[in-house]
């Protein structure tokens, strides 16, 4: 399998461009996550979907902040406008169901720079 | 809510020498404790996965414990090398639902 895959690896954008990060999920996982990984914050969960459903968006800063999941095998995060402080890595996570002993899977991630 | 605190942040070792880490969280209603290690410029990567039932997990030269009355997990890695060196973050799932909550990871460097 090859695992989690995100697209771009590196994103550098303009303060107030539009920014769409992409997310594969492994086959045949039901659950998708996305996570913001700063140096000041760590690893913080924005939104987590089960069976293509968002069920927890709490972690979502602002309405700029968007996901979708349209099906099983994609997702999409995205910042409309975007500014500097939302420079960070973005990661998409899968696991193959919504209980609680799944472990995680983790894509390479999406280094956003925003000036 | 759940916080989850990894000390120390850094710790250098020579190779050979057996690596410790530690994780406490707050609200011991969990689920499951996954610890992840992270290279740099990668993802994170699933190491162990301990449920609330168990008190330990054992992969290979990695060993992970579990009290959860005490709010600790420990991380053991026997006769460390180069190439153990990396982030190790542990995380925990809470009663509530499926979300993980991370600690702010340990950086292990392993000198040959």
């Amino acid at each position: 399998d090859a695992g989690v895959i995100q697209s771009p690896r590196h994103e550098v954008t303009e303060m107030g461009q539009e920014v769409t990060l992409r997310c594969k999920p492994i086959s045949g996982h039901n659950s998708l996550f996305w996570y913001r990984q700063t140096m000041m914050r760590g690893l913080e969960l924005l939104i987590y979907f089960n069976n293509n459903v968002p069920i927890d968006d709490s972690g979502m800063p602002e309405d700029r902040f968007s996901a979708k999941m349209p099906n099983a095998s994609f997702s999409t995060l995205k910042i409309q406008p975007s500014e500097p402080r939302d420079s960070a890595v973005y990661f998409c996570a899968s696991s193959r169901d919504s209980t609680s002993g799944s472990p995680l899977h983790f894509g390479n991630g999406t280094r956003l720079t925003v000036t | 809510k759940q916080e989850v605190t990894q000390i120390p942040a850094a710790l250098s070792v020579p190779e050979g020498e057996n690596l410790v880490l530690n994780c406490s969280f707050t609200d011991s209603a969990i689920y499951n404790l996954q610890w992840f290690r992270q290279d740099p410029g990668k993802g994170l990567t699933s190491l162990l996965l301990i449920q609330s039932s168990q008190r330990e997990q054992t992969s290979g030269r990695l060993n992970a414990s579990l009290d959860k009355s005490s709010g600790r997990s420990t991380l053991y890695i026997a006769a460390s090398q180069p190439g153990d060196s990396a982030t190790y973050l542990c995380a925990v799932v809470g009663a509530a639902g499926n979300k993980l909550t991370f600690g702010g990871g340990t950086r292990v460097l392993v000198k040959p």
